[in-house]
């Protein structure tokens, strides 16, 4: 059974505090790996796909990297606007549909 | 604005109700998926359509069925509800078509169902 775990489950940080998001998985056979951010009462956003390892995508302060176990989300220098929630999902090679991860909850304190 | 459009935003039941949910997918795209998203279980993935047909089914339980119709827009209808279906409900759509590499879904904003 394909399976996604995220750690932390919780993250205060001070603005300009980088850290890093964990994102394991388990999967048989990967077509691709997916960060979101889901801020409360609203839908997912979607950040970044990743495909193999090694990979690696940057978007402002966001850098996601991909092994063939577990993905990060790196976060530079934050901002109090990045406080969300951050999802990971994966996507099997034989399935349709994205299998997420409880997710991280981050804060970014002024 | 994502461009998936999900109506209503909230509603709120009582137990042993039938509701529906509908969800209106971005232009162009052809696939629907309906995710459930409560505080103990995270996103948990109910069904998908492509084109009309259904294409995968996750832990989609009896009470609960979908549809989609020929202008694209989705219906989840959910029935004998319990307090324990209140959730949020996602809907997402896709363009990509199934078997090829997926660069993500767009989901809507969703609709939170309080079951009373």
């Amino acid at each position: 059974e394909d399976q996604v775990t995220q750690s932390p489950e919780a993250l205060r940080l001070q603005e300009g505090e980088s850290s890093s998001l964990n994102c394991s998985y388990t999967v048989s056979g990967l077509r691709g790996l997916f960060w979101y951010r889901q801020d409360p009462g609203k839908g997912p956003e979607f950040l970044f796909t990743l495909y193999s390892a090694g990979e690696e995508k940057e978007k402002e302060r966001l850098k996601a990297t991909l092994t063939k176990k577990e993905s990060f989300l790196h976060i530079t220098a934050p901002k109090p606007e990045d406080s969300a929630t951050y999802l990971c999902a994966v996507q099997a090679n034989y399935g349709q549909n994205f299998v997420f991860g409880p997710g991280t909850r981050l804060s970014v304190l002024p | 604005d994502s461009g998936v459009t999900q109506t209503p935003k909230h509603l709120i039941t009582a137990t042993g109700q039938r509701v529906t949910l509908r969800c209106s997918p971005r232009s162009g795209d052809l696939s629907v998926y309906w995710y459930q998203q409560s505080l103990d279980q995270g996103l948990q993935f109910l069904i998908q359509y492509y084109n009309g047909e259904e294409r995968a089914k996750g832990n989609i339980l009896e009470r609960f069925s979908a549809q989609q119709f020929p202008d694209l827009h989705s219906e989840l209808n959910l029935s004998s509800l319990e307090l324990g279906d209140s959730a949020l409900y996602f809907c997402a759509s896709s363009g990509v078509v199934p078997g090829q590499l997926n660069y993500g879904y767009t989901f809507g904003s969703g609709t939170r169902l309080t079951v009373v």
